[in-house]
């Protein structure tokens, strides 16, 4: 059974960062594309980032793009979010999220989501 | 807002069958590009309901399904439950940003 265990988050002010990770078990992570999904309260769900399964692409929203990094540790089934220059727009819960395709550049369809973890940018 | 347009709301009685409309174009479900539909409980993480090929993951009733022309595809609860208060969301792929979610519809169970 696939599991998705996300960390990370919290409050931060304007112009700062934090990493969010997802840990990930009960199926072959190195195998499959990863993604970020976001929802701000209240709102529905923006896709935020995808990691081919060996990391050796990324693709950003155009509009989160340069403030955003997406990676992963193989070794360590677990992906990351690094966020920068967050803004107050960013608040929001993330979600990792995996792809449905097998190796591949990714689908871009989910098929399994973490928990959540909310992020909160206050000027 | 929204690549896929989806209604708000809806909102039926227990038992009754309710459909959700996912309107898109031709970057994305009109261009052929399956849709999925994800439902939402409160306070909760999305969940994969119906994929591409209409199939629905184990464990998710059979009152739920779906169907697509076009440009379109809907979602129906035929036998709505209490326990279908949710926000369901459709999904495609696009070829201008990659993936279009619809706004998300709030089913209430009168």
């Amino acid at each position: 059974q696939v599991h998705l265990v996300q960390s990370g988050g919290g409050v931060v002010q304007t112009g700062g960062s934090l990493r969010l990770s997802c840990a990930a078990s009960g199926f072959n992570f190195r195998t499959y594309g990863m993604h970020w999904v976001r929802q701000a309260p209240g709102k529905g769900l923006e896709w935020v980032a995808f990691i081919r399964y060996d990391g050796a692409v990324q693709f950003y929203s155009e509009s989160l793009k340069g403030r955003l990094t997406i990676s992963r540790d193989n070794s360590k089934d677990t992906l990351y979010l690094q966020m920068d220059s967050l803004r107050p727009d960013d608040t929001a819960t993330y979600f990792c999220a995996k792809d449905i395709g097998y190796f591949g550049s990714g689908n871009f369809y989910f098929d399994s989501w973490g928990q959540g973890t909310l992020v909160t940018v206050f000027s | 807002q929204s690549v896929l347009t989806q209604p708000p709301s809806v909102s039926g009685a227990l038992g009754q069958r309710v459909t959700i409309s996912c309107t898109g174009n031709s970057s994305n479900i009109g261009a052929g590009y399956d849709v999925f539909w994800y439902q939402q409980l409160p306070g909760t993480a999305p969940k994969l309901l119906i994929d591409g090929n209409a199939n629905r993951p184990s464990g998710v009733p059979a009152r739920f399904s779906a169907s697509k022309s076009g440009a379109s595809a809907s979602l129906a609860i035929n036998g709505l439950q209490g326990e279908d208060e949710a926000d369901y969301y459709c999904q495609s792929y696009d070829s201008s940003v990659r993936v279009a979610f619809g706004g998300g519809t709030k089913v209430t169970v009168l």
